[in-house]
């Protein structure tokens, strides 16, 4: 059975903290996409990785890709109240040149606290 | 550039019914995507276009749910009888091409069934 799973599910955190988010998937892929969901709005890309060792930083984030060990990590740095959303992993699960068969994890619910 | 384009935005329906949801993608995306996105979970791919052709529909409840995009651009999808486990948001995404990787969303139908 095909998964993809983040952890953690929830994430209260501090503002000026670092934290991480893993996305561990268990079938074959080599490319993963970050995105980001506010309550009651649709999706926002955050990142594309395309290749294992991949890494992608904008602003306070960081999103990294290791196909081998099956892992994606979003670093936060220094986090605002801004950052405070829900983030989702998906897995291109796609084959024969084609793309776009994502598979979603559940999301990680960040709330980022003065 | 105009983004996705969904609508209603909102439906509420009784079990049973019929319901229709609406998407235009961005200009010039020849792939569609419409997801299935139940509270409190990430978003399901269910119907996958290139142009009017259908890539994968290999998750969508065919006993029930349909989907066409008969002239390319502008999408249906229609849920006929509604059940209960059918309330979620639907999401429609584009995006330039089955090799062209990254998919916009646009904000979604959230569909409640009484």
């Amino acid at each position: 059975e095909l998964k993809v799973e983040q952890n953690p599910l929830f994430l209260s955190m501090q503002e000026g903290k670092n934290y991480t988010i893993y996305c561990n998937y268990s079938t074959t892929s080599d490319r993963l996409y970050w995105y980001r969901q506010d309550p009651g709005k649709s999706l926002e890309s955050l990142f594309v990785l395309l290749s294992n060792g991949a890494v992608k930083q904008e602003g306070r984030l960081m999103a990294s890709l290791d196909t081998k060990a099956r892992l994606s990590t979003l670093h936060i740095t220094a986090a605002v109240h801004d950052l405070s959303a829900t983030y989702f992993c998906a897995v291109d699960i796609s084959y024969g040149g084609s793309q776009g068969n994502l598979i979603f994890g559940k999301g990680t619910k960040l709330s980022v606290k003065p | 550039e105009a983004g996705v384009a969904q609508s209603p935005r909102y439906k509420i329906i009784e079990k049973r019914q019929s319901v229709a949801f609406w998407c235009n993608p961005i200009s010039g995306h020849a792939t569609l995507y419409w997801y299935q996105q139940i509270l409190g979970q990430g978003p399901k791919l269910l119907i996958q276009f290139q142009n009017n052709g259908v890539v994968d529909d290999s998750q969508l409840p065919k006993d029930r749910f349909s989907a066409e995009r008969l002239k390319g651009v502008d999408s249906t999808l229609k849920i006929q009888p509604a059940k209960l486990e059918d309330s979620a948001v639907y999401l429609c995404a584009s995006s330039w091409g089955l090799a062209n990787y990254e998919q916009y969303f646009g904000p979604g139908t959230r569909l409640t069934v009484t």
